[in-house]
């Protein structure tokens, strides 16, 4: 069965550093997202990416992040200064064209990012 | 804001009994909503999802119940296992019609745990 792969499981980066969480979504999906989960919290919307660009982001999602798609397979997200604040687990997520499927996403495993 | 609100943070049940997880939300304008498993240190994995213009969708144990005028829809799992001990989280979003957000907005979840 098709699914959503992320790497790395674990990333450990000091503060001030740049990260780069990749993702290889479902092949024939075209919507991507960004989610993260801080510890104890809910899941939280970062962004979707359709057509290659930005279709929604949320608050959170500022100018120290960004997505790309850099090679037609991998989605990328990076932080490119992190903050204390940033540690968290972070899922990729993709879905069909949404009218035919209503938009079910289907999560990776995660990167657990950890800014010390 | 808790748009999606899933009150109880956990519930016990005894093998072979019905589930029922709850879930409310507040947004008029959320027209899709999901229901997603998730395991310790895994993504959030699909189970079933349901569109505004039913009152419900079944597959298989999982039945999802959508009450529009309440603002309220149900996870039912009937018979419950041991192995759908996890985190269920209620997620909804706005978009199914063609127009809107296509993020997910997600419950804090509830804990369930099925006694053998």
């Amino acid at each position: 069965e098709p699914e959503v792969t992320q790497t790395p499981s674990h990333q450990v980066t000091q503060m001030g550093q740049e990260v780069i969480l990749r993702c290889v979504p479902i092949s024939n999906h075209l919507y991507f997202y960004w989610y993260r989960q801080i510890l104890g919290q809910k899941v939280e919307f970062l962004v979707s990416f359709y057509n290659n660009e930005i279709s929604e982001k949320s608050e959170i999602f500022d100018d120290q992040f960004s997505v790309e798609r850099p090679d037609g397979s991998n989605f990328t997200l990076k932080i490119r200064s992190t903050k204390l604040e940033d540690s968290a687990m972070y899922f990729c997520a993709s879905s069909e064209v949404l009218r035919t499927s209503g938009g079910t996403q289907y999560f990776g495993p995660g990167t657990r990012l950890l800014v010390l | 804001d808790q748009q999606v609100k899933q009150n109880s943070p956990s519930l016990s049940v005894q093998e072979g009994r019905i589930s029922i997880l709850n879930c409310d939300y507040t947004n008029s304008m959320f027209d899709y909503f999901l229901w997603y498993k998730k395991y310790p240190a895994e993504g959030p994995t699909f189970l079933i999802s349901i569109s505004s213009i039913k009152d419900k969708n079944e597959d298989g144990r999982f039945t999802v119940f959508l009450n529009k005028s309440a603002k309220h829809l149900s996870l039912h799992i009937v018979p419950s296992q041991p192995g759908d001990s996890a985190v269920y989280f209620c997620a909804a979003m706005i978009g199914y019609s063609g127009a809107g957000s296509y993020q997910l907005t997600f419950g804090k979840g509830t804990k369930l745990s099925v006694i053998p």
